[in-house]
């Protein structure tokens, strides 16, 4: 019964398309994250909701769009794909914030 | 400026060993620490989480503790096997979440 999941698990794609990424949660949690791990896997935050609202945005690209339909579910969608962009993106979520995390398995996506 | 670190970036131990993994952090004004395992081309895994107000926890054979005024958490793995090989990193919970940079640890069998 997986907790945070994602897909799609791996994504190959050229350059200058569009692609999503969905993310949903099972554990009642309010509030969602996005991170990117980049190829020195480092963590960085990109977005977080609580309860459906925007609360953190990172400078990251306005070709990177989140949605929260509901609390359980936090999509990434991410316009005109560059080869910077190829990286391993992670959904997580935490009870509240500032409470501990519960990681989804990562999307590896490739931009060629 | 808030940052964290990991020391060392990797340790190889022979099977058997007990180990300590060291997490610094120079903003003690932190809620939360959480240790996670990255397995290669996997996700995190938590392993512990230790409130602010607590000085350890304890998972199997797993130990974390916080000690804030010094700004450090230590996670020790007792008699440590080759299925502990995986990267540890340290999360530092601010009213955002730092991540350390993460430790490589192979054991060899």
């Amino acid at each position: 019964d997986t907790a945070v999941s994602q897909t799609p698990k791996y994504l190959v794609t050229q350059m200058g398309n569009d692609k999503s990424i969905k993310c949903e949660q099972n554990l009642g949690h309010d509030t969602m994250y996005w991170y990117k791990q980049d190829s020195k896997k480092f963590l960085k935050i990109m977005f977080s909701y609580n309860n459906k609202e925007l609360i953190i945005n990172e400078t990251v690209p306005n070709r990177f769009s989140p949605k929260s339909p509901d609390k359980a579910h936090l999509n990434l969608h991410i316009n005109s794909l560059e080869l910077g962009d190829s990286a391993v993106y992670f959904c997580a979520s935490s009870l509240r914030q500032g409470y501990g995390y519960t990681f989804g398995s990562g999307t590896r996506l490739t931009v060629v | 400026k808030q940052e964290v670190t990991q020391i060392p970036a990797a340790l190889s131990v022979p099977e058997g060993e007990n180990l300590v993994l060291n997490c610094s952090f120079t903003d003690s004004a932190i809620y939360n620490l959480q240790w996670f395992r990255q397995d290669p081309g996997k996700g995190l895994t938590s392993l512990l989480l230790i409130q602010s107000s607590q000085r350890e926890q304890t998972s199997g054979r797993l130990n974390a503790s916080l000690d804030k005024s010094s700004g450090r958490s230590t996670l020790y793995i007792a008699a440590s096997q080759p299925g502990d090989s995986a990267t540890y990193l340290c999360a530092v919970f601010y009213d955002k979440v730092i991540f350390g940079p993460g430790t490589s640890l192979s054991v060899i069998p």
